[in-house]
């Protein structure tokens, strides 16, 4: 059972835009700490996607954007390439742990 | 180009310490806007955070791991270590290091982090 939770599955076609969701409490995004988003393609490491609720580093496309209300925050990706088939994952800290914590990943799929 | 090497054995025996290194190459491991941090994940599962340490040795572990785990640094050599002992088969996972970044007394996101490390936790 992940801190954050994720859906575990989305999916949508070529072109289309496509939003995953991170929803938290009032320990971590609800007491105001960043959101930060990573994507794992099969057999290789995560790699930083978006930082700080809504930046992106260099080399990533505008295609990616990220947001954050509340206790939730969604990432978005418009322009859906088949390349962007991954598992994406958010994270973020919780000072009830005093530890980083992520959500459990959702797999998108491009059909 | 900042790059993060893990290191260390592929198979440990129950009840044993699994140790493990990441080498920390084009730059300085004793940056002061940094946690050193491990974090693993079991075969088709998701991220777990270990803990980290800073340059200066000061440390955060995970409250389900705490007691069985140590992570060092040595800044002469530009690497840490993570020591996980009494490990049973729910250890298993592959290993990465990163680095943390931390600012404004948050301890924030990962980025670069290493290629990963199995670990294979039997008899």
């Amino acid at each position: 059972q992940s801190v954050l939770t994720q859906p575990p599955s989305v999916s949508g076609a070529p072109g289309q835009r496509v939003t995953i969701s991170c929803t938290g409490s009032s320990s971590n995004i609800g007491a105001g700490y960043d959101v930060h988003w990573y994507r794992q393609p099969p057999g290789t490491a995560p790699k930083l996607l978006i930082y700080g609720n809504n930046n992106r580093p260099s080399g990533v496309p505008d295609r990616f954007s990220g947001s954050k209300s509340g206790t939730s925050a969604s990432l978005a990706i418009t322009g859906l390439q088949a390349e962007d088939e991954a598992e994406y994952y958010c994270q973020s800290y919780d000072s009830s742990l005093s530890n980083s914590v992520f959500g459990g990943g959702t797999q998108l799929t491009v059909l | 180009q900042l790059q993060l090497q893990e290191s260390g054995p592929g198979l440990v025996k129950p009840s044993e310490t699994l140790s493990l290194t990441c080498t920390f190459s084009g730059g300085s491991i004793s940056g002061t806007s940094y946690y050193w941090v491990w974090i693993r994940q079991p075969p088709g599962k998701g991220l777990e955070c270990i803990g980290g340490i800073s340059s200066t040795g000061t440390t955060y572990y995970n409250p389900s791991l705490k007691s069985r785990v140590t992570i060092s640094v040595d800044t002469s050599k530009n690497h840490f270590s993570l020591r996980l002992s009494s490990v049973t088969a729910a250890d298993t996972a592959v290993y990465y290091c990163a680095r943390q970044s931390f600012g404004f007394g948050e301890l924030a996101w990962f980025d670069p982090w290493g290629q990963g490390t199995l670990v294979n936790v039997s008899s």
